[in-house]
């Protein structure tokens, strides 16, 4: 099993562009989420899905789209770039819901910087 | 809201001291608690957890134990070592009567340096 899965490790933007972030995992795991992490921070919920066709939104969802047709894929969206937006973005994933059951399992993230 | 709160770092330890990283959290329900590590330029790997009051999770020469009296979850290690430099987080997933799906909630994270 690869895990979870993120592309792209690194990215530069412009104010004003749009991206993806891609996640993937090969768990067969029902929930999937995003997390940004800031510096002093932590980690903080973006999106987060239950199965596929279903999202809901976390802690800090402006400016970012989410969408899960598989099982297996949940992308973010960044419609367009702001500064604010630059961090590290991990994508995780955990069997199911409920709370304390499963182990959420992270993916290695992805950098990006907003200019 | 439900919230957590760990001790500020950076920690700096010579190899085989003993470690002490507390967490507290204020939630509603009964919420499972964890620890989680970051190593650098890595993800967050599971450390521990204790899903109930009084539970003692522990790994790795690693402990912490869940006590609902001082809602405290500190994370303990007797002799570290210079590979357990790394960031930790605590964290809390809300509790089951809440309703939620489980979703993390996260402290700042420690920052840890274990020197030989």
């Amino acid at each position: 099993n690869a895990g979870v899965t993120q592309t792209p490790k690194f990215q530069v933007l412009k104010t004003g562009q749009s991206m993806t972030l891609q996640c993937a995992q090969d768990m067969n795991h029902e929930y999937m989420s995003w997390y940004r992490q800031d510096p002093g921070m932590g980690l903080r919920l973006i999106h987060y899905s239950v199965g596929a066709g279903i999202t809901d939104q976390g802690e800090v969802p402006n400016g970012y789209n989410v969408s899960r047709s598989t099982t297996e894929d949940f992308p973010l969206r960044l419609l367009s770039a702001a500064p604010s937006q630059t961090s590290v973005y991990f994508c995780a994933s955990k069997q199911g819901g409920g709370q304390g059951l499963w182990e959420q399992f992270f993916g290695p993230g992805t950098r990006l910087t907003v200019l | 809201g439900n919230s957590v709160t760990q001790m500020e770092g950076p920690v700096t330890l010579s190899e085989e001291a003993f470690l002490t990283i507390n967490c507290t959290y204020t939630a509603t329900g009964y919420p499972s608690l964890f620890w989680y590590v970051q190593y650098p330029g890595e993800g967050l790997q599971l450390l521990l957890k204790a899903t109930k009051a009084d539970d003692k999770g522990s790994n790795k020469g690693f402990e912490a134990t869940y006590r609902k009296e001082t809602t405290s979850f500190h994370l303990e290690k007797g002799s570290v070592q210079v590979s357990d430099s790394a960031v930790y987080f605590c964290a809390l997933s809300e509790g089951r009567y809440g309703g939620s799906q489980g979703n993390l909630i996260f402290g700042k994270g420690t920052k840890l340096s274990v020197k030989p």
